[in-house]
């Protein structure tokens, strides 16, 4: 696609369920980059894929949260008992090298 | 730990002024430095990346310099328009962990016609 794509754009859920957030990286890009931006805080780095290495996870701030990068190229974002202190923005990027990385418009959560 | 600060938190300016929004990091070990844009409920555009190993990029109305030794970036926006109004981001990514970028709060910009 032209762009790095993410679904849902908004998604609102009650404490204690789980949500899955989709990302649609640029059509042939190898990296995949997660990121949350919770209200009045900056961009903090989750997680990252690069190709068929092992992810990096050492941004994931609790078990309750995991991803998955399919065939190289979707991405599911999966947080599990959702708590409210998990409202936030979540943002994916892509990049072909570690050049430059190329963000989507985001899913908003908020955990009711 | 790198720390990105960015100065200030909030700016407001009538249109056509030239402004400089700034740019602060503790570890000088990077590999590049990115400068972002954010409207509001959007994502981010990227506006300019600087090499470690550069001095500046400019792109149109926009530059961006980068002292690395010193831990500072600036970038300076000519002529500002109302449609400059977002919040500006500088994000840095470690020399030795590509995976991450590290981004500071950002700075708001409000551009009154």
């Amino acid at each position: 696609g032209a762009g790095v794509s993410q679904s849902p754009s908004n998604k609102v859920t009650e404490k204690g369920k789980d949500v899955e957030l989709r990302c649609d990286p640029i059509s042939g890009h190898t990296a995949l980059y997660w990121y949350r931006q919770s209200l009045g805080q900056g961009l903090e780095f989750l997680i990252y894929f690069q190709g068929n290495s092992a992810p990096d996870k050492s941004g994931l701030p609790s078990d309750r949260f995991s991803a998955e990068r399919t065939g190289g190229s979707v991405s599911t974002l999966t947080i599990q008992r959702t708590q409210q202190e998990d409202s936030a923005v979540y943002l994916c990027a892509s990049s072909l090298n570690f050049v430059e990385q190329f963000f989507g418009p985001g899913t908003r959560l908020t955990v009711l | 730990k790198q720390e990105v600060t960015q100065i200030p938190a909030a700016l407001s300016v009538p249109e056509g002024e030239n402004l400089v929004l700034n740019c602060s990091f503790t570890d000088s070990a990077i590999y590049n430095l990115q400068w972002f844009r954010q409207d509001p409920g959007k994502g981010l555009t990227s506006l300019l990346l600087i090499q470690s190993s550069q001095r500046e990029q400019t792109s149109g109305r926009l530059n961006a310099s980068l002292d690395k030794s010193s831990g500072r970036s600036t970038l300076y926006i000519a002529a500002s328009q109302p449609g400059d109004s977002a919040t500006y981001l500088c994000a840095v990514r470690p020399l030795l962990r590509y995976s991450t970028l590290t981004f500071g709060k950002g700075t708001m910009l409000l551009v009154s016609p």
